[in-house]
């Protein structure tokens, strides 16, 4: 059971290069979250998922786009990337009605220059 | 104002002291509140829930003040492991509308 995983950890964008980070669980969870987190800025909500075929809008979702194709991936997109979208990238899930609490996969580091 | 606050600290405390940490939310329709532990370049991890009447897990206490509205994790005899950021969480909605806003953090240090 590897619970939440995430690819790449690293990786380096040019202004204008497009990317997917890709989320995946194995806990069958219902519910899944993209955060971004910046210095100083906390864990900040991009896009989420409620189940296989469903996303919406967080607090930050400009520039991104995200589709749940199956229920254990959550793919997050930059169609077009802006130094503004270095950040850290955590996936979350949950398991659904009646849990609450949230399991991160480790993280993607991105730098876009 | 931001919907969920927290002092970013740092806090500095010897090993053995107690320190406590306090989030303010703004939204009274939130409805489960949450302590993440977050150790350097690390994703977060949940410490434990907030209940309303108040819970411990070993030297870990946190309460919840709805009249008020914020969240407290008290920390007994301080660790040197301890060491860490800590992240509170809070949820609104239930559900499908579950929407969850976390703090920017409090950093603690325990020194030697």
């Amino acid at each position: 059971n590897a619970g939440v995983t995430q690819t790449p950890k690293f990786r380096v964008l040019k202004t204008g290069q497009s990317m997917t980070l890709l989320c995946a669980q194995d806990m069958n969870h219902e519910y899944m979250y993209w955060y971004r987190q910046d210095p100083g800025m906390g864990l900040r909500l991009i896009h989420y998922s409620v189940g296989e075929g469903t996303t919406a809008k967080g607090e930050v979702p400009d520039g991104y786009n995200v589709s749940r194709l199956k229920k254990q991936n959550f793919l997050l997109g930059l169609e077009s990337a802006a130094p503004s979208q270095t950040s850290v990238y955590f996936c979350a899930s949950r398991a659904g009605l009646g849990a609450d609490t949230q399991y991160f996969g480790p993280g993607t580091r991105l730098t876009v220059l | 104002r931001k919907e969920v606050e927290q002092d970013p600290g740092p806090f500095n405390v010897p090993e053995g002291a107690t320190v406590a940490f306090n989030c303010t939310y703004s939204n009274s329709a939130s409805q489960s509140f949450f302590w993440y532990r977050q150790d350097c370049r690390k994703e977060p991890k949940l410490l434990m829930s907030v209940y309303s009447s108040g819970n411990e897990d070993g030297r870990f206490t946190a309460q919840l003040n709805r009249a008020s509205q914020y969240i407290s994790l008290l920390i007994r005899d301080s660790k040197l492991s301890d060491s860490a950021t800590y992240l509170c969480a809070v949820n609104k909605g239930s559900g499908g509308s579950y929407i969850p806003t976390f703090g920017r953090g409090t950093s603690l240090i325990v020194h030697p």
